[in-house]
């Protein structure tokens, strides 16, 4: 069974600062996919990182693929209060297993 | 473009009561998912389907859980009889091609937050 583990669990930052968080897993996964969900709302997908290595960027948001396909990090340049919210990390293998991490939990405080 | 519709969005009842949770999924996508989100295990897969016949029902639960997909446009989830410990935000998604594979965005609906008193 794949596992994905995301750290920290919890995170509360003023507005302004940068802030990166980690999903880490002993699994090799084919893509990975970072989503947010704010209260009340499912998850909307931010990116589909696929190639190890591989780098994405979203305005402020900085993706980035482990080399060895295991691990993603999300990095947040001048949070805003926007921002705040549930970010999940997701793993797809090559044997059509899908499974979420249990996310972090992003507060920007203004 | 509409988006994954769930019904309702709140239910609150008693235990021993069936519940139904209803999702209309987006026009088109191929593939759906239930999910059930708490505080203590996260967003966890109860079942998926692909072109209206269920692949992988390992994630529900009990038998007191049970899914269907009578046509490409309508899902339901069942819970009967329901218990407290089934209190959770349940979300429906869908998304076009293999998704499981994470190759492809799953598109959410806004969640059934279901409460069994």
């Amino acid at each position: 069974t794949q596992l994905l583990e995301q750290s920290p669990q919890f995170l509360s930052i003023q507005e302004g600062e940068n802030l990166t968080v980690y999903c880490n897993s002993s699994s090799v996964f084919s893509s990975l996919q970072w989503y947010r969900q704010e209260p009340g709302e499912g998850p909307v997908l931010l990116v589909t990182v696929v190639t190890g290595g591989e780098v994405k960027k979203l305005k402020r948001l900085t993706f980035q693929f482990g080399d060895a396909r295991k691990d993603s990090s999300l990095h947040i340049t001048a949070a805003q209060t926007g921002d705040t919210g549930l970010y999940l990390c997701a793993g797809g293998d090559y044997g059509q297993n899908f499974v979420f991490g249990p996310g972090t939990r992003l507060s920007v405080l203004p | 473009d509409a988006g994954v519709i769930q019904s309702p969005r709140h239910e609150v009842t008693e235990m021993g009561q069936e519940v139904t949770l209803r999702c209309k999924p987006i026009s088109g996508h191929d593939y759906l998912f239930w999910y059930r989100q708490t505080m203590m295990r996260g967003l966890e897969l109860l079942i998926y389907f692909n072109n209206n016949v269920p692949i992988d029902d390992s994630g529900m639960p009990e038998d007191r859980f049970s899914a269907k997909m009578p046509n490409a446009s309508f899902s339901t989830l069942k819970i009967q009889p329901s218990e407290p410990r089934d209190s959770a935000v349940y979300f429906c998604a869908s998304s076009l091609g293999k998704a499981i594979a994470g190759n492809q965005p799953q598109h959410f609906g806004d969640g059934t937050r279901l409460s069994i008193l």
